[in-house]
């Protein structure tokens, strides 16, 4: 158990459907993240949160819309999506201070059909 | 721009083996660097990490060397056992803490 809890674990959804994936982090700490795992490539960063407010966005496509409501909550919220987009989605905190790690969540199993 | 990658995409070693894991980093203003493990079915766990005023940390089993020069970071891992089984991934940290930069990930398969 890491505190930081990725809901669904794995969700399937249709190209014109919307769905939204829930973080969640009991660490105290006040950086979030969203990372998406594709199959043999690196774990690539999409969006940085702190204090709740978004200082990165990875060039992602405007598909994908995320919302920090507090700092211990991350949603991603997912509309007409590509099947290229099925992949793992991973989120991640951190107290946000300099050279410390981050800390991930289980992950949400993408499969867009 | 900033990149790190692994040198071998798979390892396989025999059980009791030591087992090393490189990765070279491009970004030479790099600060800080972690050792990710990944298990099929979860995200990565912290290994171990190094700040680059370092050249070498030890945790249990497993040690990390890193080599400015020529950008290089290597993980050790002593005595390896099937549970060390799982994807390792090296990171580089930007100046933001937490904003973490990955490699490709080796696989590492232990041979009992």
């Amino acid at each position: 158990e890491t505190g930081v809890t990725q809901t669904p674990r794995h969700l399937v959804m249709g190209m014109t459907n919307k769905k939204s994936l829930k973080c969640e982090q009991h660490l105290g700490h006040n950086a979030m993240y969203w990372y998406k795992q594709s199959a043999k490539k690196p774990l690539e960063l999409m969006f940085v949160y702190n204090f709740k407010e978004q200082t990165e966005n990875n060039s992602v496509p405007s598909r994908f819309s995320p919302e920090c409501p507090n700092s211990s909550h991350l949603f991603l919220h997912l509309h007409t999506l590509q099947p290229e987009d099925s992949a793992l989605y991973l989120c991640a905190s951190s107290s946000g201070q300099v050279d410390t790690e981050a800390f991930f969540g289980q992950g949400t199993r993408l499969t867009v059909v | 721009g900033e990149s790190v990658g692994l040198h071998l995409p798979t390892l396989s070693v025999q059980e009791g083996d030591n087992s090393i894991i490189n990765c070279a980093y491009s970004n030479s203003a790099s600060d800080y660097f972690i050792w990710y493990k990944q298990e099929s079915g979860k995200g990565p766990q912290f290994i171990i990490d190094i700040r680059s005023n370092m050249d070498k940390r030890q945790g249990q089993r497993v040690t990390v060397l890193l080599n400015k020069t020529v950008k290089h970071l290597s993980l050790q891992i002593a005595a390896t056992q099937p549970g060390d089984s799982a994807v390792y991934f090296c990171a580089e940290s930007s100046n933001q803490g937490g904003k973490l930069i990955f490699g490709q990930g080796t696989e590492l398969s232990v041979k009992p």
